[in-house]
């Protein structure tokens, strides 16, 4: 079945990138998609990238795609206090009984 | 513009009573979601509607959980009677159309507790 892995935690200085990274099973997913999720508040879209693309760029944000190895990775370049949330991973897909799945989020640290 | 708004925020209730959560989307997007997500994991879909039609249900509980969305606006989400294992948030979502392309724009969340 399908599957979204992410590790749990991140920690990172105040200026310093961060890499939070993905692996998802489903071969035909169409798109992948970073949600940034801050403490008591709903899921706010970062960005998605196409499933035939290697790389996004937007703002401080990169998106890397690997499709042979199924891994998604999300860096946030000169990251910032306020960049500090869970940070989920999904895919979606048109394949099987299931539309958007989502990982288990990374739950970024940023010191000052 | 106005985001998705849901209510209440909070809810505690003792197992096998029921309860029901309201969302009302963005103005005008024809679909809507209802997310479960369980304390550290992340959101798993539970019911997607296209204006007042199922698109999917598959991973809705039908013996517990009913959802509707009558005139293709607002939608209620209602669990009855509930498990300890229904505790989360509930999470709703709208987008503009159906496509996988489209934004999904998530509400605050409903936080469920089961004693």
């Amino acid at each position: 079945g399908e599957d979204v892995e992410q590790s749990l935690f991140l920690s990172v200085r105040e200026g310093d990138s961060s890499v939070i990274n993905c692996t998802y099973t489903d071969s035909s997913s169409t798109y992948l998609y970073w949600y940034k999720q801050e403490p008591g508040a709903g899921l706010q879209l970062l960005t998605y990238i196409f499933s035939n693309m290697d790389m996004k760029q937007d703002q401080r944000l990169t998106v890397l795609l690997n499709k042979k190895d199924k891994h998604l990775s999300l860096r946030i370049a000169d990251t910032q206090t306020g960049d500090s949330a869970i940070y989920f991973c999904a895919e979606s897909t048109t394949s099987g009984t299931y539309k958007y799945i989502f990982g288990t989020g990374t739950r970024l640290k940023v010191l000052a | 513009e106005a985001g998705v708004a849901q209510s209440p925020r909070y809810k505690i209730i003792e197992k096998r009573q029921s309860v029901a959560f309201w969302c009302n989307p963005i103005s005008g997007h024809a679909t809507l979601y209802w997310y479960q997500q369980i304390l550290g994991q992340g959101p798993k879909l539970l019911i997607q509607f296209q204006n007042n039609g199922v698109v999917d249900d598959s991973q809705l509980p039908k013996d517990r959980f009913s959802a509707e969305r009558l005139k293709g606006v607002d939608s209620t989400l209602k669990i009855q009677p509930a498990k300890l294992e229904d505790s989360a948030v509930y999470l709703c979502a709208s987008s503009l159309g159906e496509g996988l392309q489209e934004t999904q724009y998530f509400g605050p969340g409903t936080r469920l507790l089961v004693l």
